[in-house]
Order: structure tokens, then C-alpha cells, then sequence
């Protein structure tokens, strides 16, 4: 079962603006990952963050992590049209720490230039 | 980082016959693989760990017998989708697990069962 559940489904915005997904899970985990997905293309690794950390960077990417309310938030600072993709956050599947992952259902972002 | 290389890119085969899809850690040893299937504008779904030199482990749901797993060597995993059918097409993805657990995927496979 998915048990990563994203927010939004799809979001649409113009250059140069942040963009803002959530993600919540369900059960306990000690990390959780952020990938991007061009239009029919494999997955790229964008950022792992440790359930004792909060917050990450990561050039333009911002990652936070709030483990009592089970949910994650991905920040795209001054986005670029080539940030146009589909990211998942995955967590491990139950019982694992690594590779092992239930991904969530994605959003789908769109940037227009 | 680590090169996870899948073959093919893509494939287009009638229904019954069968598929098979390579996933090649290039420049680390893999212990362990894993396969996905992401349907159009769905998640990726597990389907099956690949260990090597041993079986496989699937996912609920997911028929072993259908979703034959093979991991012969460590930097080798195959994935052959037998009698394939048209709700069999989908998008096929392979990850790579290396030493420090990191998980590195492959670029994908579609395939197409007409």
C-alpha cells in the first residue's frame, strides 16, 4: 500500500516563483527521500533527510521533516522551467531502512516560462 | 554517483509472448536489486526484491510466476514478464542497492503489449 500521500496532485506556476509540495506518511521511519521524474524517464535522487534532522538544503532545494505530524515539504527556491517534472517522496517500506520504498503519489509540477 | 543501466528503453511485444528487461549496476556491486511498476500518472509500486543467488521476494499481489526474477550475478538483474498482456504494459523501473544503502534507479522501461 502507498503510504506516502502527496499534496498537491498538481501545481502549476511561472518562473521564478517557489514552489511548495507536502508529504505525509504513516508509520514510523528513520529517513525519507525526495525523487524528481521527467515525463517517462527514471527517477533522479533530489535529497535524503534523517529522522533527526528537521530541516536540508540543497542548492535550490529545501527539505523539512516534522516527525510528530508524519510529514515532509519539498521547497523549490526561484524555480526554472526546467524543474518542470513529477517528485515523489518515498519512505521505507516497513520494517526497512533503505532502498525498500514506498513512494507517494507524486506532484506533478509545471513551470511556465 | 552510482550508474543503474536498464535495457531496453523500451518494447513493444504481442500478447502472449514474453519480455525480458535488464537492470546493470555499471560501476558498484548489487546485492540487491528492486523492480517497480508505475502505471500512467500513478506512483511507483514495489514489485519484487532481487537478491542475489537467492529468490526473489514479491509484493502482494504481484504473481511470481508471471514476474520471473532472476539475480545471477551482483551487478545483473532480470525481469521477464512471461505470456505478457496488454494490461501488462506499463512503465518498469529497477533500483540498485549499494554498500552504503544508497538506491540508485535505472532509466525505465516501457512496454507495450499489443
Amino acid at each position: 500500500s502507498q503510504q506516502g500521500e502527496e499534496d498537491p496532485q498538481a501545481l502549476s506556476i511561472q518562473e521564478g516563483e517557489n514552489a511548495t509540495m507536502n508529504c505525509s506518511y504513516k508509520t514510523s521511519i528513520n529517513n525519507l527521500q525526495w525523487y524528481r521524474q521527467n515525463s517517462g524517464r527514471g527517477l533522479v535522487h533530489l535529497i535524503l533527510i534523517r529522522s533527526n534532522e528537521r530541516e536540508k538544503h540543497s542548492g535550490r532545494l529545501r527539505v523539512t521533516l516534522d516527525t510528530s505530524k508524519k510529514s515532509s515539504s519539498l521547497l523549490i527556491t526561484a524555480s526554472r522551467a526546467a524543474d518542470t517534472a513529477s517528485y515523489f517522496c518515498a519512505t521505507p517500506s516497513p520494517g526497512t531502512s533503505y532502498g525498500k520504498l514506498t513512494f507517494g503519489q507524486g506532484t506533478i509540477l509545471t513551470v511556465h516560462p | 554517483g552510482a550508474v543503474v543501466s536498464q535495457h531496453p528503453s523500451w518494447v513493444i511485444c504481442k500478447s502472449g509472448t514474453s519480455v525480458k528487461i535488464e537492470c546493470r549496476s555499471l560501476d558498484f556491486q548489487a546485492t540487491t536489486m528492486f523492480w517497480y511498476r508505475q502505471f500512467p500518472k500513478q506512483s511507483l509500486m514495489l514489485m519484487a526484491t532481487s537478491n542475489e543467488g537467492s529468490k526473489a521476494t514479491y509484493e502482494q499481489g504481484v504473481e511470481k510466476d508471471k514476474f520471473l526474477i532472476n539475480h545471477a550475478s551482483l551487478t545483473l538483474s532480470t525481469l521477464t514478464v512471461t505470456s505478457a498482456h496488454p494490461e501488462d504494459s506499463s512503465f518498469y523501473i529497477c533500483s540498485a542497492l549499494t554498500l552504503n544503502t544508497e538506491a540508485f534507479f535505472g532509466q525505465g522501461t516501457r512496454l507495450t503489449v499489443v
